[in-house]
């Protein structure tokens, strides 16, 4: 399959706690967006890179939010001290910097906080 | 805050087609229409995008008025594998793709 893949599917943890997700792209696709998703709303924007560089973030992204691209090609989005607030799927899409560009969404994070 | 206006839901009897509106009354020159769908608890899927001119592809067709102002997402034989939530967006190039609340379809038997 080579398609966008996110790893974990699933997170429960505690208040407090700090949680790491991880998203590969589509291979030859320069960009990568992290999206957040609550329940029956569409999926909201929180940050985008592309190759390494972090080009534009959400107000949406709060100082407890860091997501890095080191070498272009995976990601890794970290919250750190989660709130019950941060309970969410959290979404991973990837795409080509064209005028017609289409983004490709991985299956999602979804995060439980307790 | 999404440029695009969809009814919250709609029914559609399996093996119908379904056709699924979408207002965007301030689309400009350069923006695309896209729609994606997304079946629960999945990531959205890609179907189709259009500028001016309809679309078709294995998914769907798209049909946009000659005006630019409303479009019209048709899946010519639904089946309830189609029953999902579904979101039209205008983008142009630079800009963010901002999903509103979608209209969720279900296809019944």
């Amino acid at each position: 399959d080579t398609g966008v893949s996110q790893d974990p599917r699933h997170k429960i943890t505690k208040r407090g706690q700090n949680v790491t997700f991880r998203c590969d792209p589509i291979s030859e696709h320069n960009r990568l967006y992290w999206y957040r998703q609550t329940l029956g709303q569409g999926p909201e924007f929180l940050t985008y890179f592309q190759n390494e560089a972090q080009l534009e973030k959400s107000r949406l992204l709060s100082d407890r939010f860091s997501a890095e691209r080191p070498k272009g090609s995976f990601s890794t989005l970290e919250i750190q001290r989660t709130e019950q607030g941060d309970s969410a799927m959290y979404l991973c899409a990837s795409s080509l910097a064209t005028e017609q560009e289409t983004q490709y969404f991985g299956p999602g994070t979804r995060l439980l906080v307790l | 805050d999404a440029k695009t206006t969809q009814p919250p839901s709609m029914d559609c009897a399996e093996g119908r087609a379904a056709n699924l509106p979408c207002n965007h009354s301030t689309i400009s020159g350069n923006e695309y229409v896209y729609w994606y769908r997304q079946i629960h608890s999945q990531g959205p899927q890609y179907i189709i995008h259009g500028l001016k001119n309809n679309e078709t592809n294995e998914m769907a067709s798209l049909i946009i008025t000659e005006d630019r102002k409303s479009s019209t997402l048709i899946l010519p034989h639904a089946t309830l594998r189609d029953t999902a939530v579904y979101y039209c967006i205008v983008r142009a190039y630079g800009q963010n793709f901002v999903f509103g609340p979608g209209t969720r379809l279900s296809v019944l038997p």
